[in-house]
């Protein structure tokens, strides 16, 4: 069945650093990836989106590029900002599927 | 302004005994889900529905029952509760022509004692 696999539970940065979170998925149909934030006691929201190949996908200083060759959806920002310290997500949903599938979720802490 | 609400946002129930958390979407969707959250787990689907009066088993829906008597509602029961199901639960909708993108409610948070 689809999987997503997100390795890092915990990621600690300082401040101005680049952020990379990894996902990797499984899944035998084509498919929408995407990338969920969530900030303490508030409820997941959207990031990024991308179902097409090797095109990359930016919103608010981040973007993440779909490699269909090697199953991944990389989360990137260039500065980590305080603000950036969330839960984040990467989830799957296939063209014909009704049940979006998330990975475990990595947890960013980016401190001064 | 669109949205999805859960309610009650905040409850502490006792084993054995029975909860109901509803949600209610006005953004005219179809799909509506029941994720459950935990640490080291993240969100993993209970029950879904993509029509009203028809629902559908979830990843883990052992010791869950959903209800969906209308587009805008849909209900998450737990008849006998347990321990084991203290936890944040988070309902979503999605439209059925959209690229699945989910919209989440504020979240429930359950503590069974």
């Amino acid at each position: 069945g689809d999987s997503v696999t997100q390795t890092e539970g915990l990621v600690t940065l300082t401040e101005g650093l680049p952020v990379m979170l990894n996902c990797t998925y499984q899944t035998a149909y084509s498919t929408f990836l995407f990338w969920y934030v969530q900030h303490l006691n508030e409820a997941p929201k959207l990031l990024l989106k991308s179902s097409t190949d090797n095109k990359r996908t930016e919103h608010q200083g981040f973007h993440a590029t779909l490699h269909k060759s090697s199953s991944s959806f990389h989360l990137q920002k260039s500065s980590a900002q305080l603000s950036d310290s969330a839960l984040y997500y990467c989830a799957l949903s296939e063209r014909n599927n009704n049940a979006p599938r998330f990975g475990a979720g990595t947890k960013l802490t980016v401190k001064p | 302004e669109a949205a999805v609400t859960q309610s009650p946002r905040s409850k502490v129930a006792v084993t054995g005994g029975k909860v109901t958390l509803s949600c209610h979407q006005t953004n005219n969707h179809d799909y509506m889900y029941w994720y459950r959250q935990d640490t080291g787990h993240g969100l993993r689907l209970i029950h879904y529905s993509y029509v009203a009066d028809s629902t559908e088993k979830g990843d883990i829906p052992d010791g869950y029952k959903a209800s969906r008597p209308s587009q805008e509602n849909f209900s998450l029961i737990l008849e006998l509760a347990s321990l084991s199901q203290t936890a944040v639960y988070f309902c979503a909708s999605r439209d059925r022509v959209d690229t699945g993108q989910l919209y989440f409610g504020e979240g429930s948070k359950l503590t069974v004692l």
